[in-house]
């Protein structure tokens, strides 16, 4: 099926733990986007990438690891997971042709809880 | 840094009632995006609407209408004819002229009551 699907939906992990979450787009989108949701915060930007093997810091990129080796994939690794961590997470993407008018297109989100 | 600011953390709406819902950012940028996301309880993240910085017509979506007000930086999402369906979390978002970065605003919780 075409879009983007994030996968899992639910994870319970505990401290100290390396979790990862997965993300997956069909539509050969350029740029790829981990955004984190707490309440109160919004979505706050993690990391991004503009392309295979092209990736950089957003706003809370502290504890988190990325890697794109193929334009379809974009995992998101917490390399030792804290309380802090808990939170809902997005992974987006979105076309480089700012003529499309940018539209971002959401996974469906990954519930993480640190315990 | 672009910041959003949406500074109603709650609305409520009557049924068929009309609700507006605000948004202001900060940039240095002449040129960029802007967007209304809504998420209902499924999570989803589902764009409304959209405006482009360097247009001065406000944009519509059916129900659902802008007010761009490009020198006070400000980004209102106007809701007519509310419905039980609109209820939701409403994110105003901006993303600058490079870079295709979304910057977020807290969120406003929309309830709709019948």
């Amino acid at each position: 099926d075409a879009g983007i699907t994030q996968s899992p939906r639910y994870k319970i992990t505990e401290t100290g733990r390396q979790v990862t979450l997965m993300c997956h787009q069909t539509w050969s989108h350029s740029y790829m986007f981990w955004y984190r949701q707490d309440l109160g915060h919004g979505l706050r930007l993690i990391y991004y990438s503009a392309a295979a093997d092209i990736t950089d810091k957003g706003e809370v990129p502290d504890g988190y690891v990325v890697s794109r080796s193929k334009t379809e994939n974009f995992p998101l690794t917490l390399e030792s997971a804290t309380r802090s961590q808990t939170s809902v997470y997005f992974c987006a993407s979105s076309p480089i042709d700012r003529a499309s008018n940018t539209e971002a297109f959401f996974g469906q989100g990954t519930r993480l809880t640190v315990v | 840094a672009q910041t959003v600011t949406q500074s109603q953390p709650e609305m409520s709406v009557q049924e068929a009632e009309t609700v507006t819902l605000s948004c202001t950012y900060d940039t240095s940028e002449s040129d960029y995006y802007l967007f209304w996301y809504k998420q209902p309880p499924s999570r989803q993240m589902i764009l409304v609407i959209r405006q482009e910085a360097y247009k001065q017509q406000n944009a519509t979506e059916n129900r659902f209408s802008v007010n761009f007000q490009k020198a006070a930086k400000s980004f209102s999402l106007k809701i007519s004819d509310s419905q039980l369906g609109d209820a939701a979390m409403y994110f105003c978002a901006y993303t600058p002229p490079y870079g295709n970065k979304l910057v977020f605003g807290a969120g406003t919780i929309l309830r709709v009551k019948s």
